[in-house]
């Protein structure tokens, strides 16, 4: 079956550096995306990888392996702002996305 | 990216009645939209995907006949639920993809369904 697997809940500081993973299992795979969701609100993308490395953003890096079926969405320099869920999603070979149940960012001053 | 909107952003109603909600994509033409519909602290789950002059495609254990949707344009797509009961009331979001080798998706700001 198709999966998508993240943790449910991180506490990081503001200023500081957090790392959230995400392990993914689909037919076939055609990319994966983060989305930021603040409480209440629509999704915003926030990144796509499709090939192996690090894609850099701002303050925001994702890192793919297909290899491993695996990604992390890095943050940096944290903000009170980036209190919020992120998704993580995977594109099966249909191109369908495969969301994960969120992990809620939690930060504290 | 698209810009998306949804009207009504929320909407309280009776059991039984029905309620129509709109997507709209105001700088694409969208050939394909998707309604999800989240409940409290859970994920995303797609309900259908909708396709401009065609039926839409339902996900397994959605009722095709209890959520209406009429892609009736390039730039419309509407999701009625009808006969509605205190557990259809969720967050309801439409989405549109980029288009083109852009798979990313875009999403409306939501609309909230509360049955009474």
């Amino acid at each position: 079956g198709q999966n998508i697997d993240q943790p449910t809940e991180m506490t990081a500081t503001e200023g500081a550096i957090v790392q959230i993973n995400c392990t993914y299992q689909t037919s076939g795979f055609n990319g994966l995306f983060w989305y930021q969701q603040h409480a209440g609100e629509a999704p915003t993308f926030l990144s796509y990888n499709v090939l192996d490395g690090l894609e850099e953003k701002g303050r925001f890096s994702s890192f793919l392996s297909r290899s491993k079926g695996y990604s992390y969405l890095l943050l940096k320099e944290l903000q009170m702002k980036d209190s919020a869920s992120y998704l993580c999603a995977a594109m099966d070979s249909n191109y369908q996305l495969i969301w994960g149940a969120g992990t809620k960012l939690i930060i504290k001053p | 990216g698209a810009v998306v909107s949804q009207h009504p952003s929320w909407v309280i109603c009776k059991s039984g009645t029905s309620v129509k909600i709109e997507c709209r994509s105001l700088d694409f033409q969208a050939t394909t939209m998707f309604w999800y519909r989240q409940f409290p602290k859970q994920s995303l789950m797609l309900m259908a995907t909708s396709n401009e002059g065609s039926k839409a495609t339902y996900e397994q254990g959605v009722e095709k006949d209890k959520f209406l949707i009429n892609h009736a344009s390039l730039t419309l797509s509407t999701l009625t639920v009808t006969s509605a009961h205190p557990e259809d009331s969720s967050f309801y979001i439409c989405s549109v993809t980029g288009g083109g080798f852009s798979y990313e998706q875009y999403f409306g700001p939501g609309t909230r369904l509360t049955v009474t």
